[in-house]
């Protein structure tokens, strides 16, 4: 049972337009959420996080959203730079216990 | 180089052989981790440790044995490799945060 889902395996999006990915999770006791980049032959590198205590967090041109209600979250990226093309990984975690639950990932496509 | 290194980078094996992988990380985090990564699957947490001698089992952690007698080295070895441990594996660090810093991975492969 998949408690983190990313259900878009592929994204393609135009350069210069905003890219958003998303991610589902059913274990309601997470309460941190992280987004991580991968590219093709490397480790996955942190993007940004949000604590279950805020709705957003920002840094440039990143922005997560968490709708806690819903179990949702997506990571919007404005704007979409050549450089952004990668795999995107949502991952969470319960209580500081420093165990990442990963979804499988979103392989995003920016087209010039 | 500072960071968090792996090797050997590929890795080439046949079933029922011993192999090691290595981690080595220069920051001194205390939490390390090994995971597998697979095709339609996230990364799955094999083992991990909170620190020097102190290890403990994650999600998939059959087949795997790790140990951890300095803080900067985290080796991870197949004891009898099968062909469903054909993978990526990545190993990871952190201080005390949920930020982990990967190394670059090792591409196994058991025939």
């Amino acid at each position: 049972d998949q408690q983190v889902k990313q259900n878009s395996p592929s994204l393609s999006v135009q350069e210069g337009r905003i890219s958003i990915l998303n991610c589902d999770y059913t274990n309601s006791m997470f309460d941190y959420f992280l987004w991580y980049k991968k590219y093709p032959a490397e480790g996955p590198t942190f993007l940004i996080s949000i604590s279950s205590i805020k709705d957003k967090n920002e840094d440039g041109r990143f922005t997560v959203f968490l709708n806690k209600s819903a179990k949702h979250l997506s990571l919007h990226i404005v704007p979409s730079q050549p450089g952004d093309s990668a795999v995107y990984f949502c991952a969470a975690s319960a209580y500081s216990n420093y165990q990442l639950i990963w979804g499988a990932g979103t392989k995003l496509i920016i087209k010039p | 180089d500072a960071g968090i290194t792996q090797s050997p980078r590929y890795k080439i094996t046949e079933t029922g052989r011993q192999v090691t992988l290595m981690c080595h990380q220069t920051w001194s985090h205390s939490y390390m981790f090994w995971y597998r990564q697979d095709l339609g699957h996230g990364l799955r947490l094999i083992y991990y440790s909170a620190a020097a001698d102190i290890t403990d089992k994650g999600e998939v952690p059959d087949g795997y044995v790790v140990s951890r007698s300095k803080t900067e080295n985290f080796p991870l070895t197949l004891e009898s490799a099968t062909r469903s441990q054909t993978s990526v594996y990545f190993c990871a660090s952190t201080m005390a945060g949920n930020e982990q810093y990967f190394g670059p991975g090792t591409r196994l492969t058991v025939t």
